[in-house]
């Protein structure tokens, strides 16, 4: 069981907006920042959002994330087929001399 | 452009010592600015952190691999290792090495290596 709880599951039609919750605890979420990867088929994650809310150089801005309190949400907007992948939510927790945990994911699928 | 290539024996047996090697190119391994991390994916499941290393050998492990785990640098290749013992078919996976920005609240890996899969099996 994964420290970062996420929905297993997501699904939109293209255009649409779509979000992925994220929801942990004070000792990860509520201490630090939050961190989104796109994992398409078969191949290796990709860095998607970090620090809640910033995006890499080449992430189009239909990408962006948010965090409040213990919780960090990540929004797709004008949902494309492309999209279609895996996504996981990560960030540093401060238990137990400090160690990175992630989410069990989210599949998207683009109906 | 930093890149990570993973290499190393794509089958290991039971209970014996998986170890692989993150080759970095692009840059150098010895900069201030990153620790280096290894995170596995077993088939068909979610990603989990193994642990990250600064290259003055500083380490972060995940607590629950920690008395199996080593991770190692080596600045003289641009290298980093890692090492786990008394391997299970639990250990099965996609092991990627990746690049992590590691300050404050901040952490997070950019870029990954392709990845390398593992079996254990005998």
């Amino acid at each position: 069981q994964s420290v970062l709880t996420q929905p297993p599951s997501a699904s939109g039609t293209p255009g649409q907006r779509v979000t992925i919750s994220c929801s942990g605890s004070s000792s990860n979420i509520g201490s630090n920042t939050v961190n989104w990867y796109q994992q398409l088929p078969g191949t290796a994650p990709k860095l998607l959002i970090y620090s809640n809310n910033q995006r890499p150089s080449g992430v189009p801005d239909r990408f962006s994330g948010s965090k409040s309190g213990t919780s960090a949400s990540l929004a797709i907007s004008g949902l494309q087929s492309e999209d279609e992948a895996d996504y996981y939510c990560a960030a540093w927790d401060d238990s137990l001399n400090g160690h990175v945990v992630f989410g069990g994911g989210t599949k998207l699928t683009v109906l | 452009q930093l890149q990570l290539q993973e290499s190393g024996p794509g089958l290991v047996k039971p209970s014996e010592t998986l170890s692989l090697t993150c080759t970095v190119s692009g840059g150098s391994i010895s900069s201030s600015s990153y620790y280096w991390g290894w995170i596995r994916q077993p088939p068909g499941k979610g990603l989990e952190w193994i642990g990250s290393i600064y290259y003055s050998g500083s380490t972060y492990y995940n607590p629950s691999l920690k008395s199996r785990v080593t991770i190692s640098v080596d600045t003289s290749k641009n290298q980093f290792s890692l090492k786990l013992s008394s391997v299970t078919a639990a250990d099965t996976a996609v092991y990627y090495c990746a690049s992590t920005i590691l300050t404050g609240p901040h952490n997070w890996f950019d870029p990954w290596g392709q990845g390398t899969l593992v079996t254990v099996s005998s």
